[in-house]
């Protein structure tokens, strides 16, 4: 049963240019939702997605967008590239948008230099 | 904000010992309190949860202690043993089960054998 998959693991971006993350969650799970992990911090969750559609959204820019496919699977897009904007970013899958169990990828590490 | 707050920053203890660490909440709509384990390079893995209408839950080594009126629950790692060394978070669900977490910024647990 393969969990959560993340690509790519790590990725070098220079500020001002844009990112694409990839997702695809844990099989038979139909919601996606994206967290932000500074360094040394507590993952801050950034938006879910469920039936294709944004559904929640935490404190961040419009720099910050999303899709997910009919697959469940799901990008993470970032415009404008911040050096702020240097993280691990978590997606995390769970089976309907209420009262289910999360899991997570390993994680994709993103550096703006 | 922060909406989980987790103490303390970091810990060390002997082999066999017991880790405790504590977290705080401010929303009493949260329903649900998992703790994740993450290592170096990898993503949250869910250790235990439990749910507001229970005061202790133990799975293994590991138990969930939950005080309502004070806001507050607890991680106790029993016999603590060299693998357990990693960053441990608390988190809350919610509010209403929306499967949004809200992590706490992370306690680093080292085991000396």
């Amino acid at each position: 049963d393969a969990g959560v998959t993340q690509s790519p693991t790590h990725l070098i971006k220079t500020r001002g240019q844009q990112v694409t993350l990839r997702c695809s969650p844990k099989s038979g799970h139909d919601t996606v939702s994206w967290y932000q992990q500074a360094l040394g911090q507590g993952p801050q969750f950034i938006f879910q997605y469920y039936e294709e559609e944004e559904r929640q959204r935490g404190n961040f820019p419009d720099r910050f967008s999303g899709h997910q496919f009919p697959n469940y699977s799901s990008e993470l897009n970032v415009n404008a590239l911040l050096l702020g904007d240097s993280a691990l970013y978590l997606c995390a899958s769970t089976l309907g948008q209420i009262n289910t169990e999360a899991f997570f990828g390993q994680g994709t590490r993103l550096t703006v230099v | 904000q922060q909406q989980v707050k987790q103490s303390p920053q970091s810990l060390i203890v002997q082999k066999g010992g017991i880790s405790i660490i504590n977290c705080a909440y401010e929303n009493t709509a949260f329903d649900y309190f998992p703790w994740y384990q993450q290592f170096p390079g990898k993503g949250p893995a869910l250790l235990i949860a439990i749910r507001p209408d229970v005061s202790e839950k133990k799975e293994g080594r590991f138990t969930i202690s939950f005080n309502k009126s004070a806001k507050q629950f607890s991680l106790h790692i029993m016999d603590s043993q060299p693998g357990d060394s990693a960053t441990y978070f608390c988190a809350a669900r919610g509010p209403y089960g929306n499967n949004r977490l809200a992590f706490g910024k992370g306690n680093q647990v080292v085991v000396i054998p």
